[in-house]
């Protein structure tokens, strides 16, 4: 059964670049998509984009600007990088996978909370 | 943006009832609707995608419908590990894909 565990650090400081990495095992990590989601209580459950496992992305053009992905197929792993954060980027986030655009991630892992804060 | 509105935002039942929670997109999403459950400090777990179609291990009292821009989930006999936040989701359209504010579930 595939996993996914978000790891990074809970506290980033305004301005800074948020930098979160979803490890996965137990599954492939070719020929599926890879996601970041994040939840706050005040916008809900957010899509904030996707990685295929060959480097194609798509960002929710809200976030397009600052939103950097990548994946490292040697580590089965994909990683998010979110720059110039604000109090408003405080969120669980939590990292999923899509077999294809046309489903919904039907795997997340556990989320992991990113305060930002000085 | 596909803005999906979930209603009601809260509901109260008893274990046995039978409930629909509804969601309506603000543009066609043809079936690309998803539903998700989630419970306290839990990720989202997928029900039901393609607004009908059960996930491999979902208790067939869940179901789903509607097309287009009105879909539905209904319970069709509350269990005690129903109550719960659900939401709906759409991924017809992936600039971006978006999500329902939920609707809790409530024990009366």
């Amino acid at each position: 059964q595939v996993q996914l565990q978000e790891s990074g650090p809970g506290l980033v400081k305004p301005s800074e670049t948020l930098s979160l990495t979803c490890t996965v095992s137990g599954g492939s990590f070719t020929n599926y998509y890879w996601t970041w989601i994040r939840q706050t209580p005040g916008k809900g459950l957010e899509w904030i984009g996707f990685i295929y496992y060959n480097g194609f992305t798509r960002y929710n053009p809200s976030l397009n600007s600052r939103v950097t992905m990548s994946v490292d197929r040697t580590k089965n792993q994909f990683s998010l990088k979110l720059s110039s954060v604000t109090a408003a980027d405080t969120a669980v986030y939590y990292c999923a996978r899509q077999t294809s655009t046309l489903v919904p991630p039907d795997h997340w892992g556990q989320g992991t909370l990113v305060t930002v804060s000085s | 943006d596909v803005q999906m509105t979930q209603s009601p935002s809260t509901l109260s039942a008893s274990v046995g009832d039978r409930v629909t929670i509804t969601c309506r997109a603000s543009q066609s999403v043809t079936s690309s609707l998803a539903w998700y459950q989630q419970k306290p400090g839990k990720a989202p777990k997928l029900l039901i995608h393609d607004a009908s179609s059960l996930e491999s291990g979902v208790p067939s009292r869940f179901s789903g419908s509607g097309s287009e821009t009105e879909f539905t989930l209904t319970i069709s006999s509350l269990q005690p590990e129903d109550f719960a936040t659900y939401y709906c989701q759409q991924y017809d359209d992936y600039s971006p894909y978006t999500f329902g504010q939920g609707t809790k579930l409530e024990i009366k």
